[in-house]
């Protein structure tokens, strides 16, 4: 079984800080842990992913993640947040076969002029 | 080109009516999926075919029927549409095997009235 849990459904920051979304995930076999991006009216797109090696991950649009097995974490970040940045945002984990990827409830990023 | 297309885009319906949507990918991937996005923004997955095997069936009524006529192809067929129905339905491909990076569709907005 897998499972995510991102803390906070809404997030505001100032344009300019630091942005920090959690994710928390649960699985019984090594995960792949994915943050995917929703713009209003379209689709999700991916910003980066966590398969084996390297802990932390970059991504597009200045985004990072770094996989914590110890803490079960995915948390993403991005040092200086653009008015672009505002968007939904869904941590997400893959484990075991059959492709079956399992969503977290998504993070509303508000940035504020 | 555009990578995961859906037809249509807006759906507006009456209760009780059937209606079909479908899915389209020139990616060339093996596996395929439709999820369901509610007003909250919550992803749930429904279905996923992989070379036109049904792999994953999720707790769906089954007025939703599947449909893959070829890889690249996956259709969503909803008989007797309820009120309940009402949500943004999102098609997404994957490479298969050990990948499960995701490409999603624009989605399409069914309202049902």
């Amino acid at each position: 079984a897998q499972s995510v849990t991102q803390l906070g459904s809404h997030v505001s920051v100032s344009e300019g800080a630091l942005v920090l979304l959690r994710c928390n995930y649960s699985s019984s076999v090594p995960p792949y842990l994915f943050w995917y991006v929703q713009y209003p009216n379209q689709g999700l797109q991916l910003l980066l992913k966590y398969t084996t090696g390297a802990t932390l991950v970059k991504g597009i649009n200045g985004f990072e993640a770094e996989f914590k097995k110890s803490e079960t974490s995915f948390h993403l970040t991005k040092p200086s947040a653009h008015m672009s940045d505002a968007a939904e945002y869904f941590c997400a984990v893959a484990a075991g076969g059959y492709q079956k990827v399992t969503f977290g409830i998504g993070t509303k990023l508000q940035v504020i002029p | 080109d555009t990578a995961v297309s859906q037809t249509p885009k807006y759906l507006v319906t009456q209760m009780g009516n059937d209606k079909s949507i479908k899915c389209e990918q020139n990616l060339g991937h093996d596996t395929m999926y439709w999820y369901k996005q509610d007003s909250k923004k919550f992803l749930k997955i429904m279905f996923s075919y992989n070379n036109k095997e049904l792999i994953i069936n999720e707790t769906v009524p089954n007025r939703f029927s599947p449909k893959s006529p070829d890889k690249a192809h996956l259709n969503l067929h909803i008989n007797s549409l309820e009120l309940g129905d009402s949500a943004v339905y999102f098609c997404a491909s994957s490479q298969g095997g050990s990948s499960h990076e995701q490409y999603f569709g624009p989605g399409t907005r069914l309202t049902v009235t």
